[in-house]
């Protein structure tokens, strides 16, 4: 059964250093997101993604994030600057189309940022 | 703005027995939809089961049914005949109704333990 992946499962990194998180959604989904959840803390929406474009961001989505579909198969979550406050979990999520369609998710990419 | 609460950080049942999660959500949407969403250790959140907010009757799913009370914001999740596969963590969510693709707004999560 096609999955969500991404990769690495696990990135540290220290302050102020850009970190790229890589998803490879399922093929034929057209919708992707971003999802973080710190630790002990909901899992909270970043960005939705659609015809290459953003569709939809939350006040977290600021300026230090951006989110790129470099390839036909990749996507991927950018933070240029880390902050402490960055560490998280990170989950990407696809779906086929839009509508109430089920978003399949990925197993997350643990950030630590020291 | 939606929020979803989960009052139960973790709960533990015996095998084969029955155990219900609590969830509420509070919003101004009157047309939405609210799932349930599994994490096994180490694995991917999969949806367990999913009910729209104009349907009156309850959804199941094998051993895995709901109890919606719209007016009371209330959509607790009832697991029977637990299995020690149903270790998890689990999350309650919510979407509104719109057109286009809307974020999932989570709760915190309930961590179920299954006992042998």
């Amino acid at each position: 059964e096609p999955e969500v992946t991404q990769t690495p499962s696990h990135q540290v990194t220290q302050m102020g250093q850009e970190v790229i998180l890589r998803c490879v959604p399922i093929s034929n989904h057209l919708y992707f997101y971003w999802y973080r959840q710190i630790l002990g803390q909901k899992v909270e929406f970043l960005v939705s993604f659609y015809n290459n474009e953003i569709s939809e961001k939350s006040e977290i989505f600021d300026d230090q994030f951006s989110v790129e579909r470099p390839d036909g198969s990749n996507f991927t979550l950018k933070i240029r600057s880390t902050k402490l406050e960055d560490s998280a979990m990170y989950f990407c999520a696809s779906s086929p189309s839009d509508y109430l369609d089920e978003q399949f998710f990925g197993p997350g990419t643990r950030l630590t940022v020291l | 703005a939606q929020t979803v609460t989960q009052s139960q950080p973790e709960m533990s049942v015996q095998e084969a027995e029955t155990v219900t999660l609590s969830c509420t959500y509070d919003t101004s949407e009157s047309n939405y939809y609210l799932f349930w969403y599994k994490q096994p250790p180490s694995r991917q959140m999969i949806l367990v089961i999913r009910q729209e907010a104009y349907k009156q009757q309850n959804a199941t799913e094998n051993r895995f049914s709901v109890n919606f009370q719209k007016a009371a914001k209330s959509f607790s999740l009832k697991i029977s005949d637990s299995q020690l596969g149903d270790t998890a963590m689990y999350f309650c969510a919510f979407m509104k109704l719109h057109s286009g693709n809307t974020p999932l707004v989570f709760g915190k999560g309930t961590r179920l333990s299954v006992i042998a």
